[in-house]
Order: C-alpha cells, then structure tokens, then sequence
C-alpha cells in the first residue's frame, strides 16, 4: 500500500517548449503534496509543498511562475516546467502525505520523473 | 542553517563487512530521523525511521540506526555488507516544533560501493 506514481517516467523536451510531470496516490487521499528536486549526486531539494484546493507554498529561491503546481485532487498533483530551459534538466520526485494513512508525518515517495531538455 | 549532515559523500566497503554510514542533526529538540537508498534513476525507499520510541531503530534488509541524543548522532549500520546494497542513502529530518507543513530535510547523501 501506499503507492505514489509519476508520469512520465523519463521525458525530454526542446528548450522553451514546456513539460508536464503527474504525481498520483493511487490507493490513498493525499492533502499534501511535496515536490523535490535532486540534481546529479546530489541531496533532494524541497521546491514546493501543495495542499489539495489551495495554492502551493514554494521555498525560497524557487520561480513559482516557472514550476506551475496544481493540487486540483486528492489523488493528482502535477508539476509544469514552463519555458524549460537546459539548466531545468533533473529528477523530479514527488512525494505524498494522508493524516488518514500512516503517521501524520509518514511521506511516501514516487519514482521519479527524468526531465532533459535539449 | 544545515539540519542534517551526512559525513562522508562516498563510502566503500567489502562484501561482508560492516556498512557503517554517519548522519548528524541539528535540532533543539528531538527530531524524527529517517533513513532513505535511492537506486540509479529511481525514488527514495524508507529503510527505517526514529519517532522518539526506542533508540535504535531496525530496519528492512538487514540495516539498524541508533538515535544517539547526547552525541546528536543516528548513523546507520548494517553488520555484513551484501552487494546490493550499493546504492545512495540519505538520511532525513522532520523538525519540531514549527513544522507544519511536514517537511522533511534531506542530507546530501553517501554513496555506498560494496567491493566483491
């Protein structure tokens, strides 16, 4: 149980085109929703934090109007690279928290999406 | 300021000894502490967790950490090393108080190599 799927897996696009990456909880109600950034060798980068219904709350230094995040479900987050650049080139991972699944703090981790931009 | 620090960016050790991987926190308070490996191109897999019941932790596949107060210390151990273990393993926090929007905080990773 617990599963978080991302879609898609792997993608690459052409500069200044835009991508868009699907977070879903498929056997529970995700509330939160957290996306991360790793790059190469690197630790994860907490980019934002969406609550279901409500805007996202982005860390600092994160371009909000860059990375679109809309929590429209309880079940579906999705992550929009707007204008991608080759710097946005990572892995995205997505991450999902229920207070009706697990502890209060329990995150359950997608696989990751793999974005290129050429 | 840096929550968790992860010593050691690469760890290598032989197949069958003792994997011992360091992770410390800073926090004021008690923090819960967790574990992650991360295999080539895929998502974090929780390894164990400390949520302030017994101080050493075991986890799956053989791995345990002890939540060490006095030394702000939960480094993670494995007693025999198996090939697949290689991988990257980040160690995690989820602050208190304050936090509320459960954020976790990543270290910046080991990259463990088990040599045959």
């Amino acid at each position: 149980g617990a599963v978080v799927s991302q879609h898609p897996s792997r993608v690459i696009c052409k500069s200044g085109t835009s991508v868009k990456i699907e977070c879903r909880s498929l056997d529970f109600q995700a509330t939160t929703m957290f996306w991360y950034r790793q790059f190469p060798k690197k630790s994860l980068m907490l980019m934002a934090t969406s609550n279901e219904g409500s805007k996202a709350t982005y860390e600092q230094g994160v371009e909000k109007d860059k990375f679109l995040i809309n929590h429209a479900s309880l079940t579906l987050s999705t992550l929009t690279v707007t204008s991608a650049h080759p710097e946005d080139s990572s892995f995205y991972i997505c991450s999902a928290r229920s207070p009706n699944r697990g502890q209060s703090y329990e995150q359950y981790f997608g696989p990751g999406t793999r974005l290129t931009v050429t | 300021a840096q929550s968790v620090t992860q010593l050691g960016s690469h760890v290598s050790v032989s197949e069958g000894a003792l994997v011992l991987l360091r992770c410390n926190y800073s926090s004021s308070v008690p923090p819960y502490l967790f574990w992650y490996v991360q295999y080539p191109n895929q998502g974090l897999q929780l390894l164990l967790k400390y949520t302030s019941a017994a101080t050493l932790v075991k986890g799956i596949n053989g791995f345990e950490a002890e939540f060490k107060k006095s030394e702000t210390s939960f480094h993670l151990t494995k007693p025999s090393a198996h090939m697949s273990d290689a991988a990257e393993y980040f160690c995690a926090v989820r602050l208190f108080p304050g936090n509320t929007g459960n954020q976790f905080y990543f270290g910046t990773g080991t990259s463990l190599t088990v040599i045959p």
